[in-house]
């Protein structure tokens, strides 16, 4: 049963402490996806990475937030220095995102809480 | 023009009842329609999708109804369970072409209660 695995599950840190987190995309998937879901803003999309290349991280805070795909089978996602704003859950989701084929599979989540 | 809006933002229906969940969009470039089911502390999952060629697609108890020419959908689900409790998700993205990729824009979600 192949499935998106996301760690930490749960993460408490402190204002201006670094966070990162990371994702095992699903083997043979092509494409990753970086959520952020709040309460007042809903599932908004943070990153895009197509064959580890990032295509689109215009929802991304540029000035503290970096996303990477060091190799097919590992994306992160970090928050340098963390603010009690970034407080939310974190998705990631992977697929082959082409015409036929276009379900994203999300993983469990990320809850972060800045404090 | 990215938006895509959803409503309502919470339902309560009876065990057997019809749950009924619609969404907006605005953007004529969307081409494909999903739906997608998250249960509290797990990730969305894909329930159903659509896409504008079709007015009507049903999977078992869940049905989506497309109206194109007034940029709406819907999803109905017959016979609501308990089990079907969860917070449901609208979406849309364009067309794949080479130089896009499909990004998906989902709506603010519907809280969905179905008791016993």
């Amino acid at each position: 049963d192949a499935r998106v695995t996301q760690t930490p599950r749960h993460k408490v840190t402190e204002m201006g402490q670094e966070v990162t987190m990371r994702c095992q995309p699903i083997l043979g998937h092509n494409t990753v996806f970086w959520y952020r879901q709040t309460m007042m803003q809903g599932l908004e999309l943070l990153a895009y990475f197509r064959n580890r290349a990032p295509l689109d991280d215009s929802g991304m805070p540029k000035d503290r937030f970096s996303a990477e795909m060091p190799d097919a089978t590992l994306a992160t996602l970090k928050i340098q220095p963390s603010e009690p704003r970034d407080s939310a859950v974190y998705f990631c989701a992977s697929g082959l995102n082409r015409q036929g084929s276009e379900t994203q599979y999300f993983g469990p989540g990320t809850r972060l809480l800045v404090l | 023009q990215q938006q895509v809006k959803q409503s309502p933002q919470s339902l309560i229906v009876q065990k057997g009842g019809i749950s009924i969940i619609n969404c907006a969009y605005e953007n004529t470039a969307f081409d494909y329609f999903p739906w997608y089911q998250q249960f509290p502390g797990k990730g969305p999952a894909l329930l159903i999708a659509i896409r504008p060629d079709v007015s009507e697609k049903k999977e078992g108890r869940f049905t989506i109804s497309f109206n194109k020419s007034a940029k709406q959908f819907s999803l109905h689900i017959m016979d609501s369970q308990p089990g079907d409790s969860a917070t449901y998700f609208c979406a849309a993205s364009p067309l794949y072409t080479r130089t896009s990729y499909g990004k998906l824009t989902f709506g603010q979600g519907t809280i969905l209660t179905v008791h016993p």
